[in-house]
């Protein structure tokens, strides 16, 4: 059992382009979720899928997009990236929301630096 | 939407005296609390949680308290270890979660030898 990946680990990228961060998770959760930490700031919530075919905002989701791609993936996507975005992202996972098996699973995270 | 505070940025303690962070909330709604403990360059790790129907929560050396009518609670660890030597976040959410989790800043949990 993996748990929760998230790929890439590392990314640079200069203002502007675009990427995709992934995340999977193997353990048959239905809620995903992806959070951005900033030193100081404690995490902050981008957009969570509260199961497959559901997808909300969460405190700070301008600039980004996300795709419930199946059960197993949930996906964060920068347009246009902008140095504000510079940060660790994490990306959760949970059984299923609000059904007493609350624990979120956190990933390994991805650094992004936008340049 | 929830506010969590969370006090104090940093405490530094003896090794085997005890630690405590507090937490404040501003949304009444909020019923589940889960406590992150984060070591240097890892990923946040649950190290316990409570809900609002229950008043405190023990688990070996943790224990977290919750009062609802003062929207607070805190992390209390006992017999401090060097291993113990991290940040602490906490959290709250409505919906048992379901909405995410609104985290507090962090405190940076230093223990001495």
């Amino acid at each position: 059992n993996a748990g929760v990946t998230q790929t890439p680990k590392f990314q640079v990228l200069k203002t502007g382009q675009s990427m995709t961060l992934q995340c999977a998770q193997d353990m048959n959760h239905n809620s995903m979720y992806w959070y951005r930490q900033d030193p100081g700031m404690g995490l902050r919530l981008i957009y969570y899928s509260a199961s497959e075919g559901t997808t909300d905002k969460g405190e700070v989701p301008n600039g980004y997009n996300v795709s419930r791609l199946n059960k197993r993936e949930f996906s964060l996507r920068l347009e246009s990236a902008a140095p504000s975005q510079t940060s660790v992202y994490f990306c959760a996972s949970s059984v299923l929301a609000g059904s007493g098996s609350d624990t979120q699973y956190f990933g390994p995270g991805t650094r992004l630096t936008v340049l | 939407g929830e506010n969590v505070e969370q006090h104090p940025s940093t405490l530094s303690v003896q090794e085997g005296d005890s630690a405590v962070i507090k937490c404040t909330y501003s949304d009444s709604a909020s019923n589940y609390f889960p406590w992150y403990k984060q070591e240097l360059g890892k990923r946040p790790q649950l190290i316990i949680d409570i809900r609002s129907n229950v008043g405190e929560k023990k688990d070996q050396r943790i224990a977290v308290t919750l009062n609802k009518t003062a929207k607070h609670f805190s992390l209390h660890i006992t017999e401090t270890q060097p291993e113990d030597s991290a940040v602490y976040f906490c959290a709250a959410s409505r919906r048992g979660g379901a909405d995410g989790l609104t985290f507090g800043k962090g405190t940076h949990l230093i223990i001495q030898p």
